[in-house]
């Protein structure tokens, strides 16, 4: 299976710090996306990184990829309360022109105020 | 623009019993997706689309069915409901893969309970 899996299942800190999930994965891919999901919600894009890319920022997150540990973090800077939600790797398969996300179990992140 | 709409949000049906899902969007994608989501599995492809007409299964197809007629429109049906049929069914879409946006789409869910 591709699935990616994220680690840690669930995630609790305080308003203010960082938060880091990280992802795994089994086969090679094209790209991989973050997507974030409030409870009883569906899921919304994130970012999405190239596997020719290391790095990406957008606004308080943070992405990297080591396609050679075939791992990704997100990084969430400052969270919020508002930050409190389930966020799930998905990666597609090199070569796939289908369109086909191959998503992990998520981490539930919980930021109290 | 309404984005990816699903009718309807929550349904309960007996074993047995038969039921359509509808997904909806405006966006013009050309590739849409069934998802179902449950504890602890995260989210499984059921099927999808590459464009009006065609069909594919995914992960998890045994005992579902799709259509789609038309672009903005993908149906999923349950021919005889069980109960392991019982989740939260996300529908999603996206542009091609030519266009080089690959991100997803999703629906706000439709919560089914077979009993």
């Amino acid at each position: 299976s591709q699935q990616g899996e994220e680690d840690p299942q669930a995630l609790s800190i305080q308003e203010g710090e960082n938060a880091t999930m990280n992802c795994s994965y089994k086969t090679s891919i094209n790209n991989l996306q973050w997507y974030r999901q409030n409870s009883g919600r569906g899921l919304v894009h994130l970012i999405l990184i190239r596997s020719n890319e290391r790095e990406k920022h957008s606004g308080r997150l943070r992405v990297t990829l080591d396609t050679s540990k075939k791992s990704s973090s997100l990084l969430i800077t400052a969270s919020r309360a508002a930050d409190t939600a389930s966020y799930f790797c998905a990666t597609d398969g090199r070569g796939s022109t289908l369109g086909r996300l191959y998503f992990g179990r998520g981490t539930q992140l919980t930021v109290w105020p | 623009n309404a984005g990816v709409t699903q009718t309807p949000k929550f349904r309960v049906l007996k074993t047995g019993q038969s039921m359509t899902l509808l997904c909806a969007q405006d966006m013009n994608h050309e590739y849409m997706y069934w998802y179902r989501q449950d504890p602890g599995m995260g989210l499984r492809l059921i099927h999808y689309s590459v464009g009006e007409g065609t069909t594919a299964k995914g992960e998890v197809p045994d005992g579902y069915n799709v259509s789609r007629l038309k672009k903005q429109n993908f149906l999923l049906g349950l021919e005889s409901a069980a109960p392991s049929q019982t989740s939260v069914y996300f529908c999603a879409s996206s542009y091609s893969f030519e266009r080089e946006r690959h991100e997803q789409y999703f629906g706000p869910g439709t919560r089914l309970t077979v009993t």
